[in-house]
């Protein structure tokens, strides 16, 4: 198992630029999370998938779009990168059935915006 | 929304001493409460957890800490080594017609001098 998988690791965007970061996973997960962690400010969620099918928003959404493709998949895009959205980005997905509640992250895209 | 507040942001200590994490949170309907630790450029990873009917939880050097009534929680690691040396993320659950989400803290700085 990969476990969750985030492409690309780094990228460097100018103002005005659009990007889509791609996030999957392969532990049958049912939710999926988007993140950005900046200094002293702990992980903000973005957005979020709790199904297949489905999404929501999270504390932070402004400038962001998502979309679940399928189970596995959960893209995020900047349609148009502004320099507050230089940060990390981290996936992250759970099952959502029954107890088990631990939440899965990918390595994480570094993301700079000129 | 779920708010968490974490002290102290930053934390020293010498190696074989303990140390102590704490976090509030605002929501009373939270019912899961995990403890991430990061180390530097890594992703962050599931330490221990704890529910909202359990007190207290212990994994050898590490335990939790939950009071429901006052609506906090704290992470105790004892006899600690250098490669404790990292940043701790406490979080809190909402239900699950939230989407499971996970609010964090803001993070804790600790480094074990040795």
């Amino acid at each position: 198992n990969a476990g969750v998988t985030q492409t690309p690791k780094f990228q460097v965007l100018k103002t005005g630029q659009s990007m889509t970061l791609q996030c999957a996973q392969d532990m049958n997960h049912n939710s999926m999370y988007w993140y950005r962690q900046d200094p002293g400010m702990g992980l903000r969620l973005i957005y979020y998938s709790a199904s297949e099918g489905t999404t929501d928003k999270g504390e932070v959404p402004n400038g962001y779009n998502v979309s679940r493709l399928n189970k596995r998949e959960f893209s995020l895009r900047l349609e148009s990168a502004a320099p507050s959205q230089t940060s990390v980005y981290f996936c992250a997905s759970t099952s959502s059935g029954g107890s088990f509640f631990e939440q899965f992250f990918g390595p994480g895209t570094r993301l700079t915006v000129l | 929304g779920e708010n968490v507040e974490q002290h102290p942001s930053t934390l020293s200590v010498q190696e074989g001493d303990s140390a102590v994490i704490k976090c509030t949170y605002s929501d009373s309907a939270s019912n899961y409460f995990p403890w991430y630790k990061q180390e530097l450029g890594k992703r962050p990873q599931l330490i221990i957890d704890i529910r909202s009917n359990v007190g207290e939880k212990k994994d050898q050097r590490i335990a939790v800490t939950l009071n429901k009534t006052a609506k906090h929680f704290s992470l105790h690691i004892t006899e600690t080594q250098p490669e404790d040396s990292a940043v701790y993320f406490c979080a809190a659950r909402g239900p699950y017609n939230q989407g499971g989400k996970l609010i964090f803290g803001q993070g804790t700085e600790l480094s074990v001098k040795p």
